[in-house]
């Protein structure tokens, strides 16, 4: 049963501490992205990898890093550095980065920093 | 910057009508749309797609329209059903990125 995981669904955390999410794929894609879903807005792209360790800012990097060290993961860290890190986190991965590719999404992390 | 806009933030259609949502982008290196669907907590799901060198797509009951010339796009749902009631996201992607619009949230009313 091939598709995208994301855990947890909903994580909370204090103001300072440093948090991982997770995103794991077996659609052997090579492309992974991560987005930001904020009320009102479209998503934003976060980080994309187009192959494994290799990967690109998106448009709003500042206070998120990420890792690509397996084709299947790609976790993303949300650092203390970032100003409004509450938000709704998607993963999704295509099979190749060009662009002209449906990408998969997983079920998403509600990502609550109080 | 939003390249991608969708300016109906909601849409109430009565089932067995037809909805209509829109979409417009400014890049005119854009040239590949696609429209998907998002429950509640759920990731969005691919819906429908099209190519710039096409102005109609049909799969089943959807059908996504583009207007090259008017930067402008769109999803019509035939009949509409309410399982269909959900937030629609048109994106648009040119050589190696992809951008999205802010989504419009449809209810189709038994």
């Amino acid at each position: 049963d091939g598709g995208i995981t994301q855990s947890p669904k909903y994580l909370f955390r204090k103001e300072g501490q440093n948090v991982t999410l997770s995103c794991e794929q077996n659609l052997n894609h090579d492309a992974m992205y991560w987005y930001r879903q904020d009320p009102g807005q479209g998503l934003r792209l976060i980080y994309y990898s187009q192959i494994v360790n290799d990967f690109q800012k998106g448009d709003i990097a500042e206070g998120y890093s990420v890792s690509r060290e397996k084709k299947e993961s790609f976790p993303l860290t949300v650092t203390s550095a970032q100003k409004n890190p509450t938000a709704f986190y998607l993963c999704a991965s295509s099979i190749t980065g060009t662009g002209h590719m449906e990408q998969y999404f997983g079920p998403g992390t509600r990502l609550t920093v109080t | 910057d939003q390249q991608v806009k969708q300016n109906s933030p909601s849409l109430s259609v009565q089932e067995g009508r037809i909805s209509i949502l829109n979409c417009d982008y400014t890049n005119s290196m854009f040239d590949y749309f696609l429209w998907y669907k998002k429950y509640p907590a759920e990731g969005p799901t691919f819906l429908i797609s099209i190519s710039s060198i096409k102005d109609k797509n049909e799969d089943g009951r959807f059908t996504v329209f583009l207007n090259k010339s008017a930067k402008h796009l769109s999803l019509h749902i035939v009949p509409s059903q309410p399982g269909d009631s959900a937030v629609y996201f048109c994106a648009a992607s040119g050589s190696n990125d992809m951008r999205f619009g802010a989504g419009t949230r449809l209810t189709v009313k038994p």
